[in-house]
């Protein structure tokens, strides 16, 4: 199975700050790297896909990249709705696994 | 408007079945792959089934290989999630989610979620 190591687990930022996460596959995914985003009691929602692909609708201060098997979520001019638990997940074969998530809190 | 609704969690003991649904409406339902995912509480998300747009091919997570069967009914764009000889790690707030496909498989939408309790 392919194993998705994420980082931090936990960040502290403010408003207007820029945070960055990251995912480290222990395997070659590819691009098959997709981020979602999740709040308390909601269903996650996905944000960015095949590593670096804004999805329709997700405001463009969210940006992925990727580097081999290490893959980045950089968020910009964070925004108070912004603050919630991010997962990576990789879609290059099942199982499908997700990272630990990364909770992000207001400081 | 894409949605996806679960139905069917709940108290159950250890040992017994669940009967899981997923209706789905505003796609195409036949036409895509469709995920059930797992979530227990505190915890990160796992991914449980797979079960390809015309329901030929399957897949599972090694936690629930042999206890847990995936179906779904085209004609009433439906999704299932048979849960058999459960434990008490099973305790998750289960989502349904529509797969992509594709070169760029992702999930979306994804349903609100059912809770399963397994408590004595």
């Amino acid at each position: 199975d392919i194993q998705m190591t994420q980082s931090p687990s936990s960040l502290s930022a403010s408003v207007g700050d820029r945070v960055t996460i990251t995912c480290r596959a222990s395997q070659s995914i590819y691009s098959s790297l997709n981020w979602y985003q999740q709040k308390p009691g909601n269903a996650p929602k996905i944000l960015i896909y095949a590593a670096a692909n804004l999805y329709s609708g997700v405001p463009s201060r969210f940006r992925g990249s990727a580097s081999g098997t290490d893959f980045t979520l950089t968020i910009s001019n964070l925004q108070p709705e912004d603050f919630a638990t991010y997962f990576c997940q990789q879609s290059f074969s099942t199982p499908y696994t997700f990272g630990q998530g990364t909770r992000l809190e207001i400081k | 408007q894409m949605q996806l609704v679960e139905s069917g969690g709940g108290v159950v003991q250890p040992g017994k079945s669940l009967r899981l649904s997923c209706a789905a409406s505003g796609f195409s339902f036949g036409y895509f792959s469709m995920n059930w995912v797992r979530q227990a509480p505190g915890k990160t998300l796992e991914w449980v089934a797979l079960i390809s747009y015309d329901g030929s091919k399957t897949s599972f997570a090694d936690s629930v290989k042999g206890r847990f069967a995936i179906s779904r009914d085209n004609s009433k764009n439906t999704l299932y999630l048979q849960m058999n000889t459960l434990t008490t790690e099973d305790t998750a707030v289960y989502f349904c989610a529509r797969d992509t496909g594709g070169d760029t498989s992702l999930f979306d939408p994804w349903g609100q979620g059912t809770l399963v309790t397994v408590s004595s």
